[in-house]
């Protein structure tokens, strides 16, 4: 498809069981992005991928949270023992360069 | 600190009235983003906003960005049940990553 995917669409965990979230950006974007969303909430920054510059980890709540970047294509985002307050959404989103971001349908997490 | 505020953070409006969602930065705004968020679904892209003074609409709904490029305003013009959803501003603030408001939320009565 032609837009931002991300995978899975659901997931469901144990408390202290890793996840990995998978986003495939759209062909030809050099920036990807990590948000948070909280039930009710608003979009909470997590990270950034630019081209090959070092990735913004500014907004990685603790050090449970990780992520990587194949080049310009594949992100995961990676969360270590998770804890019930990991429970959320989480889009990923690409764009060209900084501009106008399209993002994916996300991943609903939930921790038991 | 939120960098980034939106106001308010909740409207309830009746079918057919106007109303304006604000955003507002401390630091002027390289890009300003509006989103929608239907309740449960994706964002879907409303506007870009660039220049000082800058205006763009689309059907009823009417973007603006102050001349000092740090508060933005989103006008929607008698509005419709379809509008209802979240509304949630992005902005470029240091010329490389977006961040997000809080967003607002719109409940329109019938």
């Amino acid at each position: 498809g032609a837009g931002v995917s991300q995978s899975p669409s659901n997931k469901v965990t144990e408390k202290g069981k890793d996840v990995e979230l998978r986003c495939d950006p759209i062909s030809g974007h050099t920036a990807l992005y990590w948000y948070r969303q909280r039930l009710g909430q608003g979009l909470e920054f997590l990270i950034y991928f630019q081209g090959n510059s070092a990735p913004d980890k500014s907004g990685l709540p603790s050090d449970r949270f990780s992520a990587e970047r194949t080049g310009e294509s594949v992100s995961t985002l990676t969360i270590q023992r998770t804890q019930q307050e990991d429970s959320a959404v989480y889009l990923c989103a690409s764009s060209p360069g900084v501009g106008t971001q399209y993002f994916g349908p996300g991943t609903r997490l939930t921790v038991l | 600190s939120q960098e980034l505020e939106q106001s308010p953070q909740s409207l309830i409006v009746q079918e057919g009235k106007n109303l304006t969602i604000n955003c507002t930065s401390s630091k002027t705004l390289y890009g300003l983003y509006w989103y929608k968020q239907k309740y449960g679904e994706g964002l879907i892209f409303l506007m870009m906003l660039q220049k000082g003074g800058e205006e763009k609409s689309h059907e009823k709904i009417t973007a603006k960005l102050d001349e000092k490029k740090q508060q933005s305003s989103l006008h929607i013009t008698a509005s419709q049940p379809s509008h209802a959803g979240i509304y949630l501003c992005g902005a470029d603030l240091t010329g490389d990553k977006i961040i997000f408001g809080k967003g607002t939320r719109l409940h329109i009565l019938p």
